[in-house]
């Protein structure tokens, strides 16, 4: 995956729900992912989408568009602890072989009360 | 999830020494793992993919005699930074693919690099 583009920062309110888009282009793609870091923390992984279509696990959601080259997180129910950097990456299957994930900057999600 | 661990979460160093990071997969085995380095307030940036039994495949602009990488089993893989400089001061994390269809990978918990 390379230009991977994702918005710098968002802010949003406790309880409201939070759409961040990324916009990517590849040549093999093969599966998107989100993860969720804390400062100073290894990322989390959070969801993954390879087919057209939104997936659903519990207050978070990942939708994916191929033709569009288009994802989204979308968290519902904010809480405080959802305060963290939000980074789309993409995977692409390597000419040679294997498969490669690339990271985009990451949206810093701010929640306040 | 499967989980990954690294040894040490911090350290410091002197110029011109060498600092050895170790990741390992606690409850699977990982033939592939990722070395990445994240500077403050960016992404992370794949350094290499390394392979259990061969040598590791570095990125473009990762100078491989500099980061030395060793995966001699499959639950252990070791970043070596030599000859570290103030430049080098980073976040080292590795991950591991998971053994699932998806092929998530798993992060460990990072290493702090400071070169003083």
């Amino acid at each position: 995956g390379q230009n991977i583009d994702q918005p710098t920062e968002m802010t949003a309110t406790e309880g409201a729900i939070v759409q961040i888009n990324c916009t990517y282009q590849t040549s093999g793609f093969n599966g998107l992912f989100w993860y969720q870091q804390h400062a100073g923390e290894a990322p989390t992984f959070l969801s993954y989408n390879v087919l057209d279509g939104l997936e659903e696990k519990g207050r978070f959601s990942s939708f994916l568009s191929r033709s569009k080259g288009y994802s989204y997180l979308l968290l519902k129910e904010l809480q405080m602890k959802d305060s963290a950097s939000y980074l789309c990456a993409v995977r692409d299957k390597l000419t040679g072989g294997g498969n490669k994930l690339t990271f985009g900057t990451g949206t810093q999600l701010k929640v306040e009360l | 999830g499967a989980v990954v661990s690294q040894h040490p979460s911090w350290v410091i160093c002197k110029s011109g020494t060498s600092v050895k990071i170790e990741c390992r997969s606690l409850d699977f085995q990982a033939t592939t793992m990722f070395w990445y380095r994240q500077f403050p307030k960016q992404s992370l940036m794949l350094m290499a993919t390394s392979n259990e039994g061969s040598k590791a495949t570095y990125e473009q602009g990762v100078e491989k005699d500099k980061f030395l990488i060793n995966h001699a089993s499959l639950t252990l893989s070791t970043l070596t930074v030599t000859s570290a400089h103030p430049e080098d001061s980073s976040f080292y994390i590795c991950s591991a693919r998971g053994t699932s269809g998806r092929g998530e990978q798993f992060f460990g918990p990072g290493t702090r690099l400071t070169v003083l």
